[in-house]
C-alpha cells in the first residue's frame, strides 16, 4: 500500500532533549516536506526536499533540522526542543514539487514539549 | 501577501443535506488550487486539484469549482454522510522562477449529524 509513515505518533519530551521524528514513503517520490499544524493556523511548512541531498527552508525552519540521505526517508530533528514547538507535525511527499501532483500526508506526530 | 481564507470556520448539517464551503485567495502567481479532507487524528487527503483553466472538478459526491477571475473556489458536498465529518482545507499553489509554494487555508470544520 502506498503510504507515508511517521513515527512516533505521540511524543512527550522535556525542554532541551534532542529528538528525531522519522518519515518514510514507499512511492519513490522526489519531493518530501515537513509541516506543523497549530490551532487557528493553516499548515506551515518547516523544511522541504526536492531530492536526495537537496533540502531547503520553508516558512518556519527555526529550531529544526532535516536530512535526506535516501530518497525514501526524511527525518525531522529537534536539537533542543522548546515548549513553543509543541504542535502536530505532518510529513508529506509528492511525485514532484511542480505540476499537479497531489501531496500525500502521513498521519501526524503529536509532540508535547514540557 | 499570499493568503488563503476559508469560510465558514465551522458548519453543522444533517445527514443527507448538501453544503458548500468557500475559499478566497490572494495568491500570485497562481498555479493550482487543491481541496483536502482531514479526518480527526489523520493526515489530509487530496480531494481535487484544479488548474487555472479548469472551472469544475468532481470526486464522487464532492464537486469543486474555481473562478480564477474573482479568485474564489467552492467545495460542494452532495447528500452528506456521517463520514463527511472532517476538516476541509483549501490549498493554493504559487509558482515563481520554477519553484512552487503551497499556501494553506485554516480549514472549515464540518460536522454531519444523524
Amino acid at each position: 500500500e502506498a503510504q507515508v509513515t511517521q513515527n512516533p505518533r505521540y511524543l512527550i519530551t522535556v525542554t532541551g532533549k534532542k529528538l528525531t521524528v522519522t518519515c518514510s514513503q514507499n512511492m519513490n517520490h522526489e519531493y518530501m516536506s515537513w509541516y506543523r499544524q497549530d490551532p487557528g493556523l493553516g499548515l506551515r511548512q518547516i523544511y522541504y526536499s526536492m531530492n536526495v541531498e537537496v533540502t531547503d527552508k520553508g516558512d518556519v525552519p527555526e529550531g529544526y533540522k532535516v536530512s535526506r540521505k535516501e530518497k525514501r526517508n526524511f527525518p525531522l530533528i529537534l536539537e533542543s526542543p522548546s515548549p513553543n514547538q509543541t504542535s502536530l507535525y505532518f510529513c508529506a511527499s509528492s511525485l514532484s514539487r511542480v505540476g499537479n501532483s497531489p501531496l500525500h500526508f502521513g498521519n501526524g506526530t503529536r509532540l508535547t514539549v514540557t | 501577501k499570499n493568503q488563503v481564507e476559508q469560510s465558514p470556520q465551522s458548519l453543522i448539517i444533517l445527514e443527507g443535506k448538501n453544503c458548500t464551503l468557500q475559499c478566497n485567495y490572494t495568491v500570485s502567481p497562481f498555479s493550482n488550487l487543491r481541496w483536502y479532507k482531514q479526518d480527526t487524528g489523520r493526515g489530509p487527503v487530496s480531494l481535487t486539484i484544479m488548474t487555472f483553466s479548469e472551472n469544475t472538478k468532481s470526486n464522487g459526491r464532492y464537486t469543486a469549482t474555481l473562478d480564477a477571475d474573482t479568485k474564489q473556489s467552492s467545495l460542494h458536498i452532495t447528500a452528506s454522510q456521517l463520514s463527511d465529518s472532517a476538516s476541509y482545507i483549501c490549498v493554493v499553489s504559487a509558482s515563481r522562477d520554477g519553484t512552487y509554494k503551497y499556501i494553506f487555508g485554516t480549514g472549515t470544520r464540518l460536522k454531519v449529524l444523524a
